[in-house]
């Protein structure tokens, strides 16, 4: 099955500084998502990028599916943005494939 | 607004009490699924259903049970829980198998 490698695994990041966050997965994909799970435990949707760029306010990303790869930028970070980022391609029967995402703080 | 809606959202229970926790999505989504969130292991596919009376297992499917009786209802049923379905659960749905997910709230279930 597709396997999903996230990097960093942990990242500390001060408040208003940019990172981003890259995602690898093994196999070619139909479609791809970024989830923020914050604190409290929620599935937040970022984005559904199978390919290209997309943006929204201070996040943006972008896939390139020929070479399995996805990155997620972040900029001037805010303490809300904490939590874990999923990079979340599904399988042909529609299982969204999860890995161990990348867990994020920012600090005030 | 649209929305994948999980009932209950914290549920304390004992070990072979029947339970059942309920989705509903009001988007006409045909395809809907369970998962669970353990420490380390991730999240991890329970059910699945691509449609009214579709059901088919997922990855992890021993102890749970589900119905789809209409597109909008996909119950996950623990017949006689025990105390390793402690766990974080989450409801998805989406149109297809191959389109946008939406998640509900979670349900953080624990069995003593």
């Amino acid at each position: 099955g597709i396997q999903v490698e996230q990097s960093p695994p942990d990242l500390i990041l001060q408040e208003g500084a940019n990172s981003t966050l890259r995602c690898n997965f093994s196999d070619s994909v139909n479609n791809l998502q970024w989830f923020h799970q914050n604190p409290w435990g929620q599935l937040i949707n970022l984005f559904y990028i199978p390919s290209g760029t997309k943006q929204n306010g201070r996040l943006s990303a972008t896939t390139v599916a020929t070479e399995r790869y996805s990155l997620l930028y972040i900029s001037s970070s805010q303490t809300t943005d904490s939590g874990v980022y999923f990079c979340v391609p599904s399988s042909n029967t529609g299982k969204l494939i999860f890995g161990q995402g990348t867990t994020l703080q920012v600090k005030p | 607004e649209a929305q994948v809606t999980q009932n209950p959202r914290y549920l304390i229970t004992v070990t072979g009490k029947k339970l059942t926790v309920t989705c509903s999505q009001n988007m006409n989504h045909e395809y809907m699924s369970w998962y669970r969130q353990d420490p380390g292991l991730g999240l991890r596919q329970i059910y699945y259903s691509m449609n009214v009376e579709v059901t088919d297992k997922g990855d992890v499917p021993e102890g749970y049970k589900v119905s789809r009786k209409e597109k909008r209802n996909f119950p996950l049923i623990l017949e006689s829980p025990s105390p390793n379905q402690t766990s974080l659960y989450f409801c998805a749905s989406r149109t297809t198998w191959d389109t946008e997910a939406f998640f509900g709230q979670g349900t953080r279930l624990t069995v003593v």
